[in-house]
């Protein structure tokens, strides 16, 4: 099967500007995640979705990041305006079902799309 | 909250030699854990996960790991490391009882990288 695809895998940008992150999981998932990896960190959690629906946002800087997932496939995350701690590796999951005894799917990982914001 | 940590974060063992990568967790239930691997310039890639049952899970690639309740730990092993083990492993845990606020989250350790010498 197919992977989690994301583009683009790097992104250069100056402080305030805008980006946006795009993210095809793979056929059939319905959970889709945005996690933020800065350098030297573990994976954290931005925002999480069920098809199209916001599962968890607790922590997205809601401020300047926004996430949508239009008819519970693609999704895109977008930062505006960025700022310098923003620079990290954004990375895309989708795992096949969510609640109940399917908290243990595993996720399948995108490559990510590194950003520096400069 | 749950949490999750690993003391090491740097591993460096002998080709060959049996390797163990570390890993401590705290939830209030019972947890669901994982270990995922991350390679250079990649997303992170599953390898096994710990739901209920034999405290020793096998995973991909000859790794395995054993859960431990007493001692809240979950720690990765591979009986004979190899070169291409070379790479960041990350521990996760999901709290299922937990019904509060990121409720659904995988929280991440920090992770360990793993370097496997000749």
């Amino acid at each position: 099967e197919a992977g989690v695809a994301q583009s683009p895998r790097y992104k250069i940008i100056e402080k305030r500007q805008s980006v946006a992150f795009w993210c095809n999981p793979i056929s059939g998932h319905a959970t889709l995640y945005w996690y933020q990896q800065i350098l030297g960190q573990g994976p954290k959690l931005l925002i999480q979705f069920q098809n199209n629906g916001v599962v968890d946002d607790s922590q997205l800087p809601k401020d300047r990041f926004s996430a949508e997932r239009l008819k519970g496939v693609d999704s895109t995350l977008k930062i505006q305006p960025a700022k310098l701690e923003d620079s990290a590796v954004y990375l895309c999951a989708s795992s096949s079902r969510m609640g109940g005894s399917s908290y243990n799917s595993p996720l399948h990982f995108g490559n990510g799309t590194r950003l520096t914001v400069t | 909250a749950q949490s999750v940590a690993q003391p090491e974060d740097q591993v460096n063992v002998a080709e060959g030699n049996p390797l163990t990568v570390k890993c401590t967790y705290s939830v209030s239930g019972n947890p669901y854990l994982f270990w995922y691997v991350q390679y250079p310039n990649r997303g992170l890639q599953f390898l096994l996960k710990y739901i209920t049952g034999d405290n020793l899970v096998k995973g991909s690639y000859g790794f395995e790991a054993e859960f431990n309740k007493s001692q809240t730990s979950f720690h990765l092993k591979k009986p004979s490391a190899l070169v291409s083990d070379s790479a960041l492993y990350f521990c996760a845990v999901r709290d299922p009882s937990y019904s509060g606020a990121g409720s659904y989250q995988l929280t991440f350790g920090k992770g360990t990288k793993l370097s496997v010498i000749p």
